[in-house]
Order: structure tokens, then C-alpha cells, then sequence
């Protein structure tokens, strides 16, 4: 069936350091795949997304890269803040993107200062 | 606020009570999803609706769980005979099928505890 996963599961850096996660999903028929951002006892929000005909995506200190061939994709996130400590869930989802998300088990980000 | 929004944001029951949640949508979004998520978990999803037409049903979702939007706007998630390990976040997401907006915005959440 449709799976992600999601590693690491806890990841601890300094402040000013980059931050990978990396998610591999097992459909090879996704075409959408969005990140959030969850501090606890809060909502997941959007931070950012990457559909199957772009291969990268920046967004200011936030960058999404996906090989389709290989079914990854992964989340960068450079000059670390501690603002930045949350969980962080990978998702994937196929058709026109309007359907269900299929979610990795989440990564708990710890920024230091 | 124009966000999504959940009631109650929690409730506690006893094993075997039924319960009901609402989610309200952004207004303009037509779709609408239901997610569980458990501790150190990711959110599974659970069902969604296009206006008041439930699309797609988890097998997660067993008969005692039923979702109805009855006019395409709001939507109340019910679960009956509740037992310990419904114990869970109910998250609730509204998106717009149009325009290319594939955007998913999720509410607060509902924590259900069943003892």
C-alpha cells in the first residue's frame, strides 16, 4: 500500500547549521508533496511543497529537493533557528493533488543556540 | 479568523459513549478531510468530502465512525462506542479544488481521551 517514511526521527543542531530531513515514498504515481511544520500542541502549517515536474524549490531559508526516479525527497533548512524547533512531517499524495495526504512519521527538530 | 476551525478542541468520555466534532472550513474551500494523528505520530488520514459528497473512506474507519457535510460547508466527524483506543487528535483540513490549489490547511485539532 501507500507508505512514507521519514528519517531521522530526532535530529539536534547548533544554531547557524543546516538541517536535512529525507522522505522516501513507495507510489510511484505521487505527484505532490508538501512539508509541515507542527510545535506542539499546535496545528501542522504548510511551510512548503513541491509537485513531480519541479525538481527543487526554495523558499528563503527553506529548500525541498525531489528525485522522482529514486522516490525521494527531502527537506533543507539553512542558518538554523531556535524558532525552527518543531516536528517536521513529510506527506505525499497522487492524482490532481487534491486528495489525501499519505504523511511520514514526522522528525523532531532541536535548534540549540 | 479565517482559518479552519475545530469544536470541541477537547473532550473526554467514558468508554462507550458516542461523541460528535465539528470542523468549519475555510469558506471558499469545496474539500474537506478528516485525519487521526496519536502521539509521535504523523496524521492518517481518515475521509474526505468534495462540497457534501464524501469521496474516500480509510479502512482505518470502522462502522462506528461516520462523517457527514450535510450542506458542503461544515462537517461533524461521530464516533460511536467509543473505546480507549480512539484516543487520538482529530485534525480536520479544508482545501479548494480549483486553480490549482492543492494547499491543505489544517484546523487545531479536537483531543479525544476515552477512559
Amino acid at each position: 500500500g501507500e507508505n512514507v517514511e521519514q528519517h531521522p526521527s530526532t535530529l539536534s543542531v547548533q544554531e547557524g547549521d543546516s538541517a536535512v530531513i529525507k522522505c522516501t515514498y513507495s507510489d510511484s504515481a505521487s505527484n505532490y508533496f508538501p512539508w509541515y511544520k507542527q510545535e506542539l500542541g499546535k496545528r501542522p502549517q504548510l511551510i512548503i511543497d513541491i509537485r513531480s515536474n519541479v525538481g527543487e524549490k526554495k523558499d528563503q531559508r527553506i529548500a525541498v529537493t525531489l528525485n522522482k526516479t529514486a522516490k525521494h525527497f527531502s527537506l533543507h533548512i539553512t542558518e538554523t533557528q531556535p524558532e525552527d524547533s518543531a516536528v517536521y512531517f513529510c506527506a505525499a499524495s497522487k492524482g490532481s493533488g487534491y486528495n489525501k495526504l499519505i504523511f511520514g512519521a514526522g522528525t523532531r527538530l532541536a535548534v540549540h543556540p | 479568523d479565517t482559518g479552519v476551525s475545530q469544536n470541541p478542541r477537547h473532550k473526554i468520555t467514558k468508554r462507550g459513549q458516542n461523541v460528535t466534532f465539528r470542523c468549519d472550513p475555510i469558506s471558499e474551500h469545496n474539500r474537506l478531510y478528516w485525519y487521526r494523528q496519536t502521539l509521535g505520530q504523523g496524521p492518517e488520514f481518515l475521509t474526505y468530502f468534495q462540497n457534501e459528497a464524501q469521496l474516500e473512506k480509510s479502512r482505518l474507519l470502522s462502522d462506528r465512525f461516520s462523517a457527514e457535510r450535510p450542506k458542503g460547508s461544515f462537517s461533524t466527524l461521530e464516533i460511536q462506542r467509543t473505546e480507549q483506543g480512539d484516543s487520538a487528535m482529530y485534525l480536520c483540513a479544508s482545501s479548494l479544488s480549483s486553480g490549482g490549489h492543492n494547499e491543505q490547511y489544517f484546523g487545531p485539532g479536537t483531543r479525544l481521551t476515552v477512559t
